[in-house]
């Protein structure tokens, strides 16, 4: 099925340090969503982007729905061993219950 | 609140058995939707229903596969036969009626399903 362009596929970073990932798509989308799915685990909702430009903050994760509401970032500061899993964005259409998931982006954080 | 509830966790089965999966929804949730997840595919929606009556089934794999929702805190996943390319995880969302900028779609913890 139709899927949304995330990137990077996977990273390895330094505790402490910022993480920053993204999704693009060649159609609008009115909502973006980023999902966060720890092993053996559903995903879990970390923010909802409803409005072109809206930046969002949730504690250490900021995410912002592109003006052209064709993309969106998603960064996390200062990361920590607990944000290790996989980041996947989605795009949901006005009107619209289902949801186009991007692929993923594994987070591992080196000790 | 209970969340999203999937039964059972893991399965593992020979090939041409039947596997029945099982979801209840988050309480009050009016859409209901199945999802499998590959390395190869990533999330893919199989189907969803509304209010009990299934939407949109176009993500169903074959004929093999069958959904149900008898009532409002019930839905199953059933794959007759069953073949080793259907290991996968399976995971059941809900969310409530479109009405609000905060609806979107939980999920549950899935059903991991290795067929043999």
């Amino acid at each position: 099925g139709q899927q949304l362009n995330q990137s990077p596929q996977s990273m390895f970073i330094q505790e402490g340090e910022d993480v920053s990932m993204n999704c693009t798509s060649s159609s609008i989308f009115n909502t973006w969503l980023w999902y966060k799915q720890d092993p053996g685990e559903g995903p879990v909702l970390l923010i909802a982007l409803y409005k072109a430009g809206e930046l969002t903050s949730n504690g250490r994760l900021t995410a912002q729905f592109g003006i052209t509401r064709k993309d969106s970032f998603l960064n996390i500061s200062a990361s920590i061993p607990s944000d290790v899993g996989i980041y996947f964005c989605a795009g949901q259409r006005q009107g619209a219950q289902k949801l186009v998931f991007g692929q993923g982006t594994r987070l591992t954080i080196n000790p | 609140d209970a969340g999203v509830i999937q039964s059972p966790r893991h399965e593992v089965t020979e090939m041409g058995q039947e596997v029945t999966l099982r979801c209840k929804p988050i309480s009050g949730h009016d859409y209901l939707f199945w999802y499998r997840q590959t390395m190869m595919r990533g999330l893919e929606l199989l189907i969803y229903f509304n209010n009990n009556v299934p939407i949109d089934d176009s993500g169903m794999p074959e004929d093999r596969f069958s959904a149900k929702m008898p009532n409002a805190s019930f839905s199953t996943l059933k794959i007759q036969p069953s073949e080793p390319r259907d290991s996968a995880v399976y995971f059941c969302a809900s969310s409530p009626e479109g009405k609000s900028s905060t609806d979107t779609q939980y999920f549950g913890p899935g059903t991991r399903l290795t067929v043999l």
